[in-house]
């Protein structure tokens, strides 16, 4: 069974700050996604990592994939309140015969709080 | 625009019923999924379907049954309804084709459902 350890699971901070999110497992996957769900929605997808050291950037935020594909990290610059919510990385499998189906692996989240 | 719809945003259900949980996508996507979201635990896989009248079982799959007579509907089953049963139910739908980074899920904005 995969699994993917997030950290932390709870961060509050100030506008303006800076933040780290990390996301580590023991396997190997083919690609790494990151989500962020707001209060009462779904998770919307952020970005999809794919080659191992790939660095993606989407305005502040930038995501980068390890050199082995077993975890992954997502910095936040001048953090801002439209920022808080919920954020999930989630692996894909690495293909077992073209039968994964595409399930992902789901990290248990942090929730982020950006105070004004 | 692409979407992933969920035909009741909330729902108080009484202890024994049974309840359906509608789930439509537009993108002709093979893959659905069914996820109940709790605090603490993080997604939770409950089934998944690959193609019409297929499916498999996820993570916690007892007290529910899921339907796909259609490509585009995937409805969730509570045979008898309860009280655990109260959480975020998330429906997702993903493709198979392409490359991995179509392994991204959209998915439905949520289904509070409360068991009383």
């Amino acid at each position: 069974t995969q699994l993917l350890e997030q950290s932390p699971q709870f961060l509050s901070i100030q506008e303006g700050e800076n933040l780290t999110v990390y996301c580590n497992s023991s396997s190997v996957f083919s690609s790494l996604q990151w989500y962020r769900q707001e209060p009462g929605e779904g998770p919307v997808l952020l970005v999809t990592v794919v080659t191992g050291g790939e660095v993606k950037k989407l305005k502040r935020l930038t995501f980068q994939f390890g050199d082995a594909r077993k975890d992954s990290s997502l910095h936040i610059t001048a953090a801002q309140p439209g920022d808080t919510g919920l954020y999930l990385c989630a692996g894909a499998p690495l293909s077992a015969g073209g039968t994964s189906y595409g399930k992902l692996t789901f990290g248990q989240g942090t929730i982020l709080t950006v105070h004004p | 625009d692409v979407k992933v719809t969920q035909s009741s945003r909330y729902l108080v259900k009484r202890t024994g019923e049974k309840v359906f949980l509608e789930c439509v996508q537009d993108m002709d996507h093979e893959n659905m999924f069914w996820y109940r979201q709790d605090p603490g635990l993080g997604l939770r896989l409950i089934y998944f379907s690959y193609d019409v009248k297929m499916k498999e079982k996820g993570d916690i799959p007892e007290g529910y049954s899921v339907s796909r007579e259609k490509k585009e509907r995937f409805s969730l089953i509570l045979e008898s309804a309860s009280t655990n049963q109260t959480s975020m139910y998330l429906c997702a739908s993903s493709s198979v084709f392409g490359t991995i980074a179509n392994y991204g899920y959209t998915f439905g904005s949520g289904t509070r459902l409360t068991v009383v």
